[in-house]
């Protein structure tokens, strides 16, 4: 069971263009939001992350929008650039549990 | 402040072999879990470890097995290796009850041939 889906799959856009990802999830008791950034042979680097009782979070050129009622959450990054080309994952946990619920990640390409 | 580590980098088995792979937790950090990255896909969690126990375990079979060390540092050891154990195997540390945030390390590759 997928418990969190995230679109689109990969994603083109040129530079200085704005990339949107979306996320759902289905579980109600998760609450912290997360998105990762990783690039080809490396780990997964926290980028930003949210919790419910805030609709929007901004952190430079990265904003995450959520809500709640409608249970998504999404990435903007704005102003891309060419070294934001990589996958971005979103993830959702529990309180105090710790445990990451991945959605399948989407491939962003920025074009100069 | 020293990140999270892993070792080996790659790994090559032969499905029946076992298997061990190291985590060193970020430092400060009492928390480590565990994910399974088959390619192109968002990471699985396998199981998380707080103060040598385990502490919450995804849909893995008993041959996926941990420990945690006195230094917060941990083990993956994997079973009778199937080819589908093929993946980046990625270590997580963060300090629970307080935080949520993980910290992921470079990952292992592991090649089951």
């Amino acid at each position: 069971q997928q418990q969190v889906k995230q679109s689109p799959q990969s994603l083109i856009v040129q530079k200085g263009g704005i990339s949107i990802i979306n996320c759902a999830y289905e579980n109600t008791a998760f609450d912290y939001f997360p998105w990762y950034q990783q690039f080809p042979g490396k780990g997964p680097a926290l980028l930003i992350a949210i919790r419910p009782d805030v609709s929007e979070k901004k952190e430079g050129r990265f904003t995450i929008s959520f809500n709640k009622s409608a249970k998504q959450f999404s990435l903007h990054i704005m102003d891309s650039q060419p070294g934001d080309s990589a996958t971005y994952f979103c993830a959702a946990s529990k309180a105090a549990g710790n445990k990451l619920t991945f959605g399948g990640g989407t491939r962003v390409l920025v074009k100069p | 402040e020293t990140g999270v580590t892993q070792s080996p980098t790659h790994l090559i088995k032969t499905r029946g072999q076992q298997v061990t792979l190291r985590c060193s937790s970020q430092s400060g950090h009492n928390t480590v879990s565990w994910y399974q990255q088959a390619l192109g896909q968002g990471p699985q969690f396998i199981f998380q470890y707080y103060r040598e126990e385990e502490n919450g375990r995804g849909n893995f079979p008993p041959r996926f097995s941990g420990l945690q060390f006195p230094n917060y540092s941990s083990e993956l050891n994997v079973n009778a290796l199937e080819l589908d154990d093929s993946a980046l195997y990625l270590c997580a540390s963060s300090l629970l009850g307080l935080v949520n945030e993980q910290y992921f390390g470079p990952g292992t590759r592991l090649t089951v041939t």
